[in-house]
């Protein structure tokens, strides 16, 4: 199906880790690249990861991502309380020629 | 540094049109792809369009296609989203960002942000 699903929410306690899932298909994710973003109220998005498992310059290491099949992961370690936003999984999905943001994950450092 | 500064948001009718600008700097505009994103307000992201970076063949979400038209100007390095016949459901805040060079869908600089609001 074109929508690329993530969980409305993920939470944790500073210091721990989350992950982030991204599922699809393979006219999206299972065929393509997968890049990821954080968007910070009042803020524009900010791409974290490219490629799948890429970190542009400037991203820490605590962000990583991972592509198996058609889902993706996008992984939070050493949770600080800067984290708290809103991430999304991105695609080029091949049916409809365009491309998906995922549903949205609101991360919460309880 | 890469500068991303949408303009030309605003309250319009339902059915009227309007045309977002984004003005760009810090780079070789030429060189890269660009795209239009929108959230509207309480929801998630939505991919909106995109331009290569010669101008050539654009695409568009179902949403828009047939009703927004999004171009550039490589001389002026603007970037522009020609919006007809919008409804309600176009309400949102427009982002432009820029096509991470040799990545297949990764955007690595955006813009603040213009917000659209149609309402009668």
């Amino acid at each position: 199906q074109s929508v690329l699903t993530q969980p409305p929410s993920v939470s944790a306690a500073p210091g721990q880790k989350v992950t982030i899932s991204c599922s699809g298909s393979s006219s999206n994710i299972g065929n393509n690249y997968v890049s990821w973003y954080r968007l910070l109220p009042g803020t524009a998005p900010q791409l974290l990861i490219y490629d799948n498992d890429e970190r542009p310059s400037g991203i820490p290491d605590r962000f990583s991502g991972s592509k198996s099949g058609t889902s993706a992961t996008l992984g939070i370690t050493g949770l600080q309380t800067g984290d708290e936003a809103d991430y999304y999984c991105g695609a080029w999905d091949n049916s409809l020629g365009g491309g998906l943001f995922g549903t949205g994950t609101k991360v919460t450092v309880l | 540094q890469v500068q991303l500064v949408e303009s030309g948001g605003g309250e319009v009718q339902p059915g009227r049109s309007l045309r977002l600008s984004c003005a760009a700097s810090g780079f070789t505009f030429g060189n890269f792809g660009m795209h239009w994103v929108r959230q509207a307000p309480g929801k998630g992201l939505e991919w909106v369009a995109l331009v290569p970076f010669d101008g050539g063949k654009q695409y568009y979400a179902d949403s828009v296609k047939g009703r927004f038209t999004i171009s550039r100007d490589n001389f002026k390095n603007m970037l522009y989203l020609q919006m007809n016949s919008l409804t309600t459901e176009d309400t949102a805040f427009y982002y432009c960002a820029r096509h991470r060079y040799g990545s297949e869908w990764a955007f690595d600089s955006w813009g603040q942000g213009a917000l659209v609001t149609v309402s009668s």
